[in-house]
């Protein structure tokens, strides 16, 4: 069965750097046909997709976030992390980190993290 | 971005309704569509995929259908647990997009 799990800081402060780390158990991100996804919800709100990254090291950024974005993985540990940098409060959100399975399409996100609150505030 | 719009907003049902949600595509995106379920304070579930792919483990109950633009989730028979809010999301093309959500209650 596999499991995600966020971890890191609930708490950052205006204008600085949000890093969340996701470990998976059950599976390895180095094996093909999955990409390892960050997702937001902001409170009561919908959903936003952040963007993934593949185990070849490719990634996809959400254009309306690309230049704060950084994506990456740690095969060793079994992780990938976001930075999200120069932070406000609207990026108050829970954060979820997310699998999608890639056959003949992308197939949705089969397995979720169970998100992690991040308030942006002084 | 392609921007998905679902409809109704929220509506209300009892046990034994059969329900549906529709979700439509500001563009074609094909079958590229997938359903969510989400509880208060948990995670999304995912439901269906590729439009009207059953994913392991959820009640045939559920049922999706759809090409193009315009697509349906249906519940046959609500159950007590099937209160909660639905989402559907596009895999066409980046960045991915999800509906605004359905809220479902009694």
């Amino acid at each position: 069965q596999v499991q995600l799990q966020e971890s890191g800081p609930g708490l950052v402060q205006p204008s600085q750097t949000l890093s969340l780390t996701c470990t998976v158990s059950g599976g390895s991100i180095s094996s093909g046909g999955y990409y390892w996804s960050w997702i937001r919800q902001h409170p009561g709100k919908g959903l936003e997709w952040i963007g993934h990254i593949y185990h070849s090291g490719n990634t996809y950024y959400n254009p309306s976030l690309k230049s704060r974005l950084s994506i990456s993985e740690d095969p060793i540990k079994n992780q990938f992390s976001l930075k999200m940098s120069s932070v406000t409060a609207a990026d108050t959100a829970v954060y979820y980190c997310a699998r999608v399975p890639y056959t003949n399409g992308w197939e949705g996100v089969d397995y979720w993290g169970q998100g992690t609150l991040v308030t942006v505030s002084s | 971005d392609i921007q998905m719009t679902q409809s109704p907003s929220s509506l209300s049902a009892s046990v034994g309704d059969r329900v549906t949600i529709t979700c439509r595509a500001s563009q074609s995106i094909s079958r590229s569509l997938n359903w969510y379920q989400q509880s208060p304070g948990k995670a999304p579930s995912l439901l269906i995929y590729a439009a009207s792919s059953l994913q392991s483990g959820v009640p045939s109950r559920f049922s999706g259908s759809g090409s193009g633009t315009d697509f349906t989730l249906t519940i046959s028979s609500l159950q007590p647990e099937d209160f909660a809010s639905y989402y559907c999301q596009q895999t066409y093309s980046g960045p991915w997009t999800f509906g605004q959500g359905t809220k479902v209650d009694i």
